[in-house]
């Protein structure tokens, strides 16, 4: 059973396009989180929700826009898809905030 | 500022010898946490420990081993004896209240290869 599940693994798409990942986490975390590694490896929170509310927004284009219809899930969707939006997005959940993170397995986009 | 910074980009050893990667962190707030995540080829970020700063006492799990200083604001991680399964990116990060929230912050992170 995986514990943090986001689809789909590739993603390869044309600039301007409108995609979504979904992420799933069945551990009855209350914390779920959206990061960006980008080509250097460099990991970046994007988003965070807790108990379905948004608590962090770091600094993302309003083009990237979360989705949380439940404590379970938080679904990222991204409208007019540029170049530099290419790289790896990780979910991840945990217990609460400052706990320990379980990530997914990532969604490797790129843009062409 | 808050920050995390992982110096060594890349550090290249054979296998069985010991390694160290180096984590330096910056924080002003007096409650904070420091984790250790791997990330092996296949992707995937795996994580190898969470401590608090309260918590002084050095670490040992099997090969690993952590050994946090506040006076140097230092959390380094140390392999004994390593293996190429331990070859992966590491990464340091710090868990602050920050704007109002809590937040993760990550170091850039460490490339280790271990060689037969």
């Amino acid at each position: 059973d995986t514990a943090v599940s986001q689809t789909p693994k590739y993603l390869v798409t044309q600039m301007g396009n409108d995609k979504s990942i979904k992420c799933e986490q069945n551990l009855g975390h209350d914390t779920m989180y959206w990061y960006k590694q980008d080509s250097k490896k460099f990991l970046k929170i994007m988003f965070s929700y807790n108990n379905k509310e948004l608590i962090i927004n770091e600094t993302v284009p309003n083009r990237f826009s979360p989705k949380s219809p439940d404590k379970a899930h938080l679904n990222l969707h991204i409208n007019s898809l540029e170049l530099g939006d290419s790289a790896v997005y990780f979910c991840a959940s945990s217990p609460q905030v400052n706990e320990k993170l379980f990530f997914g397995s990532g969604t490797q986009l790129s843009v062409l | 500022a808050q920050k995390v910074t992982q110096a060594q980009t890349e550090i290249s050893v054979v296998e069985k010898e010991d390694v160290t990667l180096d984590c330096v962190y910056e924080t002003r707030d007096t409650t904070y946490y420091l984790f250790w995540y791997k990330q092996p080829p296949s992707g995937e970020l795996v994580f190898l420990i969470r401590r608090n700063s309260f918590d002084e006492q050095n670490e040992i799990s099997g090969r690993y081993s952590w050994n946090f200083q506040k006076s140097t604001s230092s959390f380094n991680f140390t392999i004994t004896a390593s293996q190429v399964v331990d070859s992966a990116v590491y990464f340091c990060a710090l868990g602050v209240f920050s704007g109002g929230y809590n937040k993760l912050i990550f170091g850039a992170g460490t490339r280790l290869a271990v060689h037969p």
